[in-house]
């Protein structure tokens, strides 16, 4: 069975500075999904990125980066330019793609503060 | 931006009384799902639904949990007896397609007493 570790429950960082948030996971498959989704307080989860394991280019979406190592099977997102809208809990997910399974196997999440 | 909204965000019960969450998908959207996380611990995946019928479900969810798409907007999951290690809160998701980005609502906080 697939699983994700975050090790970092807390992470703070200055706002406008660069924070990253780890994430790995263990799988046996090498076709999947990988992604991060941010939930702000009382708010539903948004995605705020997705890496498919056959690309091996790193996704990018605007501040937000990873840095994908299929060997190593760590995936962690990078936040640059911090924004106090970045504060959030954020959680790396697994889906397979492979099997017609959809669900998505969370990691137990990081809580982000950024500080003004 | 369409939303996966969810009620009530806050419901207490009984151990032993039934309760359902209710979820409405983004309309469009073929296929729902329900999670939970217990406080502290990780989000779980309960079930997956496509075209009336669970596609995918857990090893959490047992008997004592249904899910149904009652007319074409809501989607619920009703627990029959509750105790008190349902305690959690409880996400509905949808995607357009199997292999599509899910989107969540903001969760059903659900507290058994």
């Amino acid at each position: 069975a697939q699983t994700v570790t975050q090790s970092q429950p807390e992470m703070s960082v200055q706002e406008a500075e660069t924070v990253t948030l780890s994430c790995t996971y263990d799988t046996s498959e090498s076709d999947y999904y990988l992604f991060w989704y941010k939930q702000p307080p009382s708010r539903q989860m948004i995605l705020v990125i997705r890496q498919e394991a056959y690309k091996q280019q790193n996704a990018t979406e605007n501040r937000f980066s990873v840095n994908f190592q299929k060997a190593a099977k760590s995936f962690s997102l990078k936040i640059s330019d911090s924004q106090l809208g970045d504060a959030a809990m954020y959680f790396c997910a697994y889906r397979s793609h492979q099997g017609g399974s959809e669900k998505l196997v969370f990691g137990k999440g990081t809580k982000l503060t950024v500080n003004p | 931006e369409p939303e996966v909204t969810q009620t009530p965000s806050h419901q207490v019960t009984q151990m032993g009384q039934e309760v359902i969450l209710r979820c409405v998908p983004i309309s469009n959207h073929l296929y729902f799902y329900w999670y939970r996380q217990i406080l502290g611990q990780k989000v779980e995946f309960l079930v997956s639904f496509y075209n009336n019928e669970i596609s995918e479900k857990s090893e959490i969810f047992d008997d004592q949990f249904s899910v149904e798409r009652p007319d074409g907007s809501n989607f619920t999951l009703k627990i029959r007896s509750t105790k008190l290690e349902d305690s959690a809160m409880y996400f509905c998701a949808s995607s357009e397609d199997s292999w599509d980005i899910q989107y969540f609502g903001a969760g059903t906080r659900l507290s058994v007493l």
